[in-house]
């Protein structure tokens, strides 16, 4: 299972857009990444998932580079409301998700 | 969207007792289900796959006498915890996974439910 590293917070303001990095350096040809979203006392929410290059939604966009050993999610513009704990997740074949620390994002006004 | 609920949402009981959380897909049926505990300021940690009609897949460590699961049906999931102990209130959190979605990777959470053992 590859592990997934990503920094423990990221505080910016409201109107800027915060990239979060994740390293996955053993990252299998067939796995996806995929990046879900956590705000206090409630369950994930799906943000995205890509395989190579570049994957946008209306919510955020997912960068990853040639050799996949890592991903950026870009959220653009943030609000108050995007405060909340970020995972970056390898997908494996099992389909169980393992979660790591999270990033802590804070937005501010 | 799709759309899982749980309930209760949140719950207190004595130590001893047996508590049961429901866990249910509402517009689509889950292959898979997924029970998550969650510690005050920790991460999600997997405590067992569901498939519907066959047994559950406990992870390492979590103890399957202890969190019965049963997978009924494609839209629902129990995770019953006996003899509760203090050392059990956790937020438990459920996901579904719709093998026939337009992503099959991707996991449907539920809202959570809080657990508290006095």
């Amino acid at each position: 299972l590859a592990k997934t590293t990503q920094p423990i917070s990221m505080d910016s303001y409201e109107g800027q857009e915060v990239n979060i990095t994740c390293s996955h350096n053993n990252i299998a040809t067939n796995d996806y990444i995929t990046w879900y979203q956590q705000f206090p006392s409630q369950g994930p929410r799906f943000i995205i998932q890509g395989y190579k290059t570049k994957v946008t939604n209306e919510v955020a966009s997912l960068f990853i580079p040639a050799d996949r050993k890592s991903s950026t999610l870009s959220l653009p513009r943030v609000s108050l409301s995007d405060t909340a704990v970020y995972y970056c997740l390898v997908l494996p074949n099992d389909y169980k998700l393992s979660f790591g620390a999270g990033t802590t994002v804070t937005v501010r006004a | 969207g799709a759309v899982v609920s749980q309930h209760p949402s949140r719950v207190i009981c004595k130590s001893g007792t047996s508590v049961k959380i429901e866990c249910r897909s509402l517009d689509f049926q889950a292959t898979t289900m997924f029970w998550y505990r969650q510690f005050p300021k920790q991460s999600l940690m997997l405590m067992a796959t569901s498939n519907e009609g066959s047994k559950a897949t406990y992870e390492q460590g979590v103890e399957k006498d202890k969190f019965l699961i049963n997978h009924a049906s494609l839209t629902l999931s129990t995770l019953t915890v006996t003899s509760a102990h203090p050392e059990d209130s956790s937020f438990y959190i459920c996901s579904a996974r719709d093998g026939a979605g337009e992503n099959p990777y991707e996991q449907f959470f539920g809202p959570g439910t809080r657990l508290t053992v006095l």
